[in-house]
């Protein structure tokens, strides 16, 4: 089974703080992504990576960022923190075989700004 | 734009009672199709998919089958169980480019014994 690990369950933070957020999958995906989960608006993707170093926006890439300098590991920065960052962070990863391959999820990290 | 619309939930359903969960979605091409489930206090979990018209996923006792005339993916159990409350999300798959999902915002579904 896939298995997509995200480091912490549950993180508080304090406004301006930078946060890092880690996920490392062990399928050896190419695609790994970031969303971020919010009541009534459902998942917004914040960044994804096709490859080793290479990211792309997403709908929502305002105040993050993103590193991938291996391939299982796929972090996101929160540069300064801020209170409407609060929220379940979820990433995910998937294949690039032939086909629509489906995403694996990590089971999330709930991050609270104060 | 390209989107998935589901129905409102939250949902609320006794033991035993058949469920539909609509979907449907604006692409352009042939997507593939999920549905995905989340559990309390988890991640998003494959439910099932459907990669071209006309074909059925199932998966513990859901399905769904992928209508191009109506660019439908309607999700239903026959018969639901305490254990399926959860949310579920609808999703599609662009047929080229890249891997990105198009997620619907979920709809919440508690299933009272």
């Amino acid at each position: 089974d896939v298995k997509v690990t995200q480091s912490s369950r549950y993180l508080v933070k304090r406004t301006g703080e930078k946060v890092f957020l880690e996920c490392v999958q062990d399928m050896d995906h190419e695609n790994m992504f970031w969303y971020r989960q919010d009541p009534g608006l459902g998942l917004r993707l914040i960044y994804f990576s096709y490859d080793v170093k290479m990211k792309e926006k997403g709908d929502i890439p305002e105040g993050y960022s993103v590193s991938r300098e291996k391939k299982e590991r796929f972090s996101l920065i929160l540069e300064s923190a801020s209170t409407n960052q609060t929220s379940m962070y979820l990433c995910a990863s998937s294949s690039s075989g032939t086909g629509r391959q489906p995403q694996h999820f990590g089971d999330g990290t709930r991050l609270s700004i104060l | 734009g390209n989107s998935v619309t589901q129905m409102e939930g939250p949902v609320t359903l006794s033991e035993e009672a058949f469920l539909t969960i609509n979907c449907t979605y604006t692409a352009t091409g042939y997507p593939s199709l999920f549905w995905y489930v989340q559990y309390p206090g988890e991640g998003l979990q494959l439910l099932l998919k459907a990669t071209k018209a006309d074909d059925k996923g199932s998966n513990k006792g859901f399905e769904a089958t992928y209508r191009k005339e109506t660019t439908s993916f309607h999700l239903e159990k026959g018969s639901v169980q305490v254990s399926d409350s959860a949310v579920y999300f609808c999703a599609w798959g662009p047929t080229g480019g890249s891997e990105k999902l198009v997620f619907g915002k979920g709809t919440k579904l508690t299933v009272n014994p």
